[in-house]
């Protein structure tokens, strides 16, 4: 119940287009879902993330999608350039004081923008 | 601003040597820390987090322990090192309330 699936495990878009990569999750006590971005050899970087009182975050060309009933949530990169190209992970964990904010990481998806 | 530090950047250790990779964070307090391990291919897999000073919690059985002796301080460590504790190994820190965690720029352990 603690996992968080990712799909798919790579993905190959066209400069210009949208690359949509999607998480679901099974406990509902999560509250907080963040995206990660990843270059080779770097630490991952915290993207954008989403707390489930609202369905969609807009942070430039990055969206996120959550869909609370469903238990799914997504990143969408419009208008996607090879500078995009990393892997991005998506994550759950619980907000609030007293929790540990221990992040529960997707299996990364690798992204490739050919130009 | 708040800054992590993580060393080496990349390691080459034989089989059954010893291991210690330290992880410094400046400009806050009282950090959450985190030991992450990211095998090739793979998503991050939660090591160890620690909530304070001697405070360390495993998440997975393992080769490695973990020490908090100072506030800002993190340190991964193993008496004998696998072939299979090879990996990309990150430490982060976050706050206690807000879960957004900092990685560091991460370590390339080869067990060879």
């Amino acid at each position: 119940q603690q996992q968080v699936k990712q799909s798919p495990q790579s993905l190959i878009v066209q400069k210009g287009g949208i690359s949509i990569i999607n998480c679901a999750y099974e406990n509902t006590a999560f509250d907080y879902f963040p995206w990660y971005q990843q270059f080779p050899g770097k630490g991952p970087a915290l993207l954008i993330a989403i707390r489930p009182d609202v369905s969609e975050k807009k942070e430039g060309r990055f969206t996120i999608s959550f869909n609370k009933s469903a238990k799914q949530f997504s990143l969408h990169i419009m208008d996607s350039q090879p500078g995009d190209s990393a892997t991005y992970f998506c994550a759950a964990s619980i907000e609030g004081s007293g929790n540990t904010g221990k992040l529960i990481f997707g299996q990364g998806t690798t992204l490739q923008v050919k130009p | 601003s708040q800054t992590i530090h993580q060393w080496p950047a990349t390691l080459v250790q034989p089989v059954g040597s010893p291991l210690s990779l330290e992880c410094t964070v400046e400009g806050t307090s009282n950090p959450n820390l985190y030991w992450y391990r990211q095998a090739a291919g793979r998503g991050l897999q939660l090591l160890f987090y620690s909530v304070g000073i001697g405070q360390i919690s495993s998440e997975v059985p393992q080769n490695l322990s973990a020490s908090r002796p100072q506030d800002r301080q993190f340190i991964l460590s193993s008496k004998k090192l696998l072939l299979s504790d090879s990996g990309f190994y990150l430490c982060a820190w976050g706050r206690d309330i807000n879960t957004e965690a900092f990685f560091g720029q991460g370590t390339r352990l080869t067990v060879v």
